[in-house]
């Protein structure tokens, strides 16, 4: 089956630092992955759709500048948390489709990054 | 605003019992799914529903589509410790789009 993979697990950063994590599709081709953000006891909210050559697409309320988002192939996407602060800790999770299959044969997820600012 | 709003938002049940949680919403869906997450992991695909009053069944999880596709359910028999997690359900096309979830734990 598709697998999702994500790096690292886990990370602690100081204050003020940026932060990378990459979710790969290692079996299938994605040109499209997306990045969710879950608070403990909470659902995942969407941040941002991915696209592969192109400009990620962000949901409301989530800072483009903050949140960098690059998609440089159909195998890669990485999330960068800049500037981290405090209230930026939470579990960033990754999702992808394979290519054209979309919605209808459901989302693979990554084992998401626990991300603490300290 | 959730457009899925999951209910109940906490279940904590004994070993063995039986229990719904539900998916509503105010608009309809061509389709919707049903994950599970555990701690520390992503969420895992259960099913997808697609057409209005389907019913479908995996093991002693049964899911229900309503017949005006707003809403769903998922029916858990005979409750075991490795059901526990987060249940969710989700909407999309083009984009995934979670409900606001179902925490659920089984008590041994």
């Amino acid at each position: 089956g598709a697998v999702v993979s994500q790096h690292p697990s886990r990370v602690i950063c100081k204050s003020g630092t940026s932060v990378k994590i990459e979710c790969r599709s290692l079996d299938f081709q994605a040109t499209t992955m997306f990045w969710y953000r879950q608070f403990p006891k909470q659902s995942l909210m969407l941040m941002a759709t991915s696209n592969e050559g192109s400009k990620a697409t962000y949901e409301q309320g989530v800072e483009k500048d903050k949140f960098l988002i690059n998609h440089a192939s159909l195998t890669l996407s990485t999330l960068t948390v800049t500037s981290a602060h405090p209230e930026d800790s939470s579990f960033y999770i990754c999702s992808a489709s394979a290519l054209g299959q979309g919605h209808a044969y459901g989302y693979t997820f990554g084992s998401g990054t626990r991300l603490t600012v300290v | 605003t959730q457009l899925l709003e999951q209910s109940p938002q906490f279940l904590s049940i004994q070993e063995g019992e039986n229990l719904t949680v539900y998916c509503n919403s105010s608009s309809v869906f061509s389709s919707l799914q049903w994950y599970r997450q555990e701690p520390g992991e992503g969420p895992v695909l259960l099913v997808t529903v697609v057409t209005g009053g389907e019913v479908k069944k995996l093991k002693r999880l049964t899911f229900q589509f309503g017949d005006a596709r707003k809403d769903s359910s998922l029916h858990i028999t005979a409750a075991q410790p490795g059901d526990t997690g987060l249940y969710l359900c989700g909407f999309g096309n083009e984009k995934l789009t979670f409900g606001t979830g179902t925490r659920l734990t089984i008590i041994p």
